[in-house]
């Protein structure tokens, strides 16, 4: 099992929008509606953002935003703040013996 | 509240075992399906092994299979991970995992700390 395709980094300027892409294929992000997103700032664990590709658990801020096409998953950070500069893992099941993949994580610059 | 407290960790040298563990509180812990996560430095997250919540279910990632085994001790409130024929890229930080709420429960809600693997002669 392949880890799933993240851009390596993307990057805006406090208060833009950016959008993380996520793509794996008919046998786990396009196959099931169980993609979540995660986000890691250095030497922390990481912490749960979005899951069931859009939903967003209790204390995390509406900028944050998932949605999915097809085979690609994607984590929408809107009016970008410097706080929201970490890496970013999108996760997924997969039909596949392993059962679960993460992406290969995307580091966000806020400029 | 929810903790994940992993130990264990240390230097062992290539073909070597190593035994995590992860105490667990704050859960119910007998109802949830528990993972196992890493990190190696500098790199992203990779997906070990999970068990489910009754330890009837067992998955593994390829790069483990066969040479890591996960079990759980409910009555310690304790989660397991035996690592044997330990290879230089298994050089990592360990994370143990919750099984998230909510949803389709396919996502992971409350992460340990971690603990740091070094596999090196």
């Amino acid at each position: 099992q392949s880890a799933l395709t993240q851009p390596a980094s993307v990057s805006g300027s406090p208060g833009q929008s950016i959008t993380i892409s996520c793509t794996g294929t008919s046998s786990d992000v396009g196959g099931y509606n169980y993609v979540s997103w995660y986000q890691q700032h250095p030497g922390k664990a990481p912490k749960l953002m979005i899951y069931d590709v859009s939903n967003r658990p209790s204390g995390v801020s509406n900028r944050f935003s998932g949605s999915k096409s097809g085979n690609t998953a994607s984590l929408t950070i809107s009016g970008l703040q410097a706080e929201d500069e970490a890496d970013y893992y999108c996760y997924s099941y997969t039909s596949s013996s392993t059962l679960y993949v993460f992406g290969t994580g995307t580091k966000v610059t806020v400029l | 509240q929810v903790q994940l407290v992993e130990s264990g960790g240390g230097v062992v040298q290539p073909g070597g075992s190593l035994r995590l563990s992860c105490a667990v509180s704050g859960f119910t812990f007998s109802r949830y399906d528990t993972h196992w996560v890493r990190q190696a430095p500098g790199k992203g997250l990779e997906w070990v092994t999970v068990i489910s919540y009754d330890g009837s279910s067992k998955y593994y990632a390829d790069s483990v299979k066969g040479r890591f085994a996960i079990s759980r001790d409910d009555s310690k409130n304790t989660l397991y991970l035996q690592m044997n024929s330990l290879r230089d890229e298994d050089t990592a930080v360990y994370y143990c995992a919750k099984r998230g709420d909510g949803g389709s429960h396919r996502h992971i809600d409350h992460w340990g700390q971690g603990t740091l693997v070094t596999v090196s002669s």
